[in-house]
């Protein structure tokens, strides 16, 4: 069973970047796809992207393509999340988790999840 | 852009039958996905592929999905079930998730 830690919260002024850590362990990191998703307060969730390790494709939504970069780093079996120009309404949990690989809407659930990051954006 | 109803609430009594919808444009032509979430805590996968349970999921949990419909179901509902449920599709670009159901057993 895969375990995955992230890193702590953070807080963050409005137009600055933030780069979230997610360390897998308990099972083989290539197997799988790493998805990001975020959790505003009383909202639901939201999916940002996701990344194939083994090969380094990436998946993005829409609405973030243009500031958002998933990466993964194969050798510590850790991926990351980096969202530029943060606005207020970035504040949010960001959660890894991991995925089949795959393509197709029967890929993209996510079956274990990190304990989620807390990105404060304040000025 | 393409959203995901869900009932805000549904409520029912220990040992009845609890049943969360979630709506999309042909949701019922794609795989959906249903979440559990405990305040506090993250999110866990209890439905893939409409109708599968990962390991270690209780029987009580399935689904099914036709037209622009998919359907939660738990079968005697227990007080532990409590919790905001969420569906998740994809709409041949995004992949969204409904707005959430909160269950509560009384």
């Amino acid at each position: 069973q895969v375990q995955l830690v992230q890193s702590g919260a953070d807080v963050k002024r409005p137009g600055s970047s933030v780069k979230v850590s997610c360390k897998a362990s308990g099972d083989t990191f290539t197997k799988y796809t790493i998805t990001w998703v975020r959790q505003a307060p009383g909202k639901g969730p939201e999916w940002m992207g996701r990344i194939f390790p083994m090969i380094g494709v990436t998946n993005y939504a829409q609405r973030f393509q243009d500031r958002v970069k998933i990466t993964a780093d194969k050798s510590t079996n850790t991926a990351y999340i980096e969202l530029d120009r943060l606005r207020s309404d970035d504040a949010a949990v960001y959660y890894c988790g991991r995925g089949p690989q795959g393509s197709g809407s029967g890929s993209f659930y996510v079956d274990s999840w990190g304990p989620g990051t807390l990105l404060t954006v304040s000025s | 852009s393409y959203e995901l109803p869900q009932p805000p609430s549904v409520s029912v009594s220990p040992g009845q039958t609890a049943i969360i919808t979630c709506s999309g444009d042909e949701l019922g032509y794609k795989f959906s996905s249903w979440y559990q979430q405990k305040a506090g805590q993250s999110p866990v996968l209890i439905l893939y592929q409409d109708n599968k349970r990962p390991s270690g999921i209780p029987e009580r949990f399935s689904g099914s999905s036709s037209g622009n419909t998919a359907t939660l179901t738990i079968w005697g509902t227990q007080p532990l079930d409590e919790a905001v449920y969420f569906c998740q599709g994809w709409d041949g670009d995004n992949v969204i998730f409904g707005g959430g159901t909160t269950l509560t057993v009384l």
